[in-house]
């Protein structure tokens, strides 16, 4: 069954805590990406990658850190130093040309009190 | 920072309505426009990846039109069903390499 999965469905942490989301792709796809979602907002990009040992930051990187040491993965570490961390999280994959649709992941739901 | 916009935020139809929803995008260095639906305690799923100017597409009851010169596209249900509530999303690549995303327009349909 190809596809894309996201684990920890939800996830809660404490102020102060590191805390890694897990992306894991199947589909053969070069790029994959994180976003963020936020209630009446679109899907935010944190950070993408369209090859393996290579990342792009996206438009709220900050408090963000991702690697890409395999294809098939792109894990993303929300640390300490990201002021809003609670959030919906979604991984995707694609071809990396945008005439192609993105495959998303079921999402991680991250709450930190 | 390139803006993309949907309009209605929401809808509420009865089944058997037809409706329609805007996506707005700069109209200028255009490269592609996707749709996706995103159904409740799922993952979001492409219905469209749109590129020519004019370009109608269309998946059973749903289509999508594109106008690349004045900067929209419209996504159409025909005879909207209660699986058909979801959020619809659509975007357009920025700068540098990525998708913008509206905020999305929600339809909800009762039976």
């Amino acid at each position: 069954d190809g596809g894309i999965t996201q684990s920890p469905k939800y996830l809660f942490r404490k102020e102060g805590q590191n805390v890694t989301l897990s992306c894991e792709q199947n589909l053969n796809h070069d790029a994959m990406y994180w976003y963020r979602q936020d209630p009446g907002q679109g899907l935010r990009l944190i950070y993408y990658s369209q090859i393996v040992n290579d990342f792009q930051k996206g438009d709220i990187a900050e408090g963000y850190s991702v690697s890409r040491e395999k294809k098939e993965s792109f894990p993303l570490t929300v640390t300490s130093a990201q002021k809003n961390p609670t959030a919906f999280y979604l991984c995707a994959s694609g071809r990396g040309s945008f005439g192609y649709e993105q495959y998303f992941g079921p999402g991680t739901r991250l709450t930190v009190t | 920072i390139l803006n993309v916009e949907q309009s209605p935020q929401s809808l509420h139809v009865q089944e058997g309505d037809s409706t329609n929803f805007t996506c707005s995008f700069p109209s200028s260095n255009f490269y592609a426009l996707h749709w996706y639906r995103w159904e409740t305690a799922k993952s979001p799923k492409a219905l469209f990846v749109m590129t020519l100017n004019g370009d109608e597409k269309k998946k059973g009851r749903i289509s999508a039109t594109l106008n690349t010169k004045e900067g929209y596209s419209y996504l159409y249900i025909k005879g909207s069903q209660p699986e058909d509530s979801a959020t619809y999303l659509c975007a357009t690549p920025g700068n540098g390499n990525k998708l913008v995303f509206g905020a999305g327009t929600i339809l909800r349909v009762k039976s």
